[in-house]
């Protein structure tokens, strides 16, 4: 079965630090990758997805991820974070039939003003 | 686009009663929808694949008698706690296909007496 991992459980950095989570996943065919952000008090929202192509993906509000196949990674990152960037991060993965997604534990950010 | 609604928001019963919760698809049509639990600070579970027009998909451990699934359009499916008891007090959260991609709905937090 597949799995997904997030490696940091909880991040805590300053305004305009860059931030990185890591993700990797476990599965040896074809995936589909997705991050996914949850502010305090509102629903998962949809960040970024990659599923072919260049695997340097630009998604909302300055965050990009890149996959690297070899490591079934797919690492978030952000130049300069904000206060407002607090939230929980999901990374998520869609492999084989029937688009299930396998969540990984969710990463949560602070970020101090 | 892409906006998906839970009703209700949240809900308090007593042990024994049943539960209705819905899920919409405002603004597109799924034939596939997806239902979660999350626990606190916990990531999401997924319980179930909603299917339109056919009987839903349940994950391992999950037991389709309590929780009924019913996806009678391409912009509804309602998942119904039967019998619910303390311990099925959790956050439910439903997501919709587009194309590849699941948007989620705000959730429904249950709280059994």
């Amino acid at each position: 079965a597949q799995s997904v991992s997030q490696h940091n459980h909880h991040v805590i950095l300053s305004e305009a630090a860059s931030l990185e989570l890591g993700c990797n996943y476990s599965y040896g065919g074809t995936v589909n990758l997705f991050w996914y952000v949850q502010y305090p008090g509102q629903h998962l929202q949809l960040l970024l997805k990659y599923f072919s192509g260049d695997p340097l993906v630009k998604g909302i509000k300055g965050f990009e991820a890149e996959f690297i196949k070899s490591k079934f990674s797919f690492n978030l990152r952000k130049p300069s974070v904000q206060w407002s960037d607090t939230a929980e991060y999901f990374c998520a993965v869609n492999a084989g039939a029937g688009n299930k997604l396998t969540f990984g534990g969710g990463t949560r950010v602070l970020v101090k003003p | 686009g892409a906006v998906v609604s839970q009703h209700p928001s949240r809900v308090i019963c007593k042990s024994g009663t049943s539960v209705k919760i819905e899920c919409r698809s405002l603004d597109f049509q799924a034939t596939t929808m997806f239902w979660y639990r999350q626990f606190p600070k916990q990531s999401l579970m997924l319980m179930a694949t909603s299917n339109e027009g056919s009987k839903a998909t349940y994950e391992q451990g999950v037991e389709k008698d309590k929780f009924l699934i019913n996806h009678a359009s391409l912009t509804l499916s309602t998942l119904t706690v039967t019998s619910a008891h303390p311990e099925d007090s959790s956050f439910y959260i439903c997501s919709a296909n587009q194309g590849e991609t699941q948007y989620f709905g705000p959730g429904t937090r249950l709280l059994v007496l």
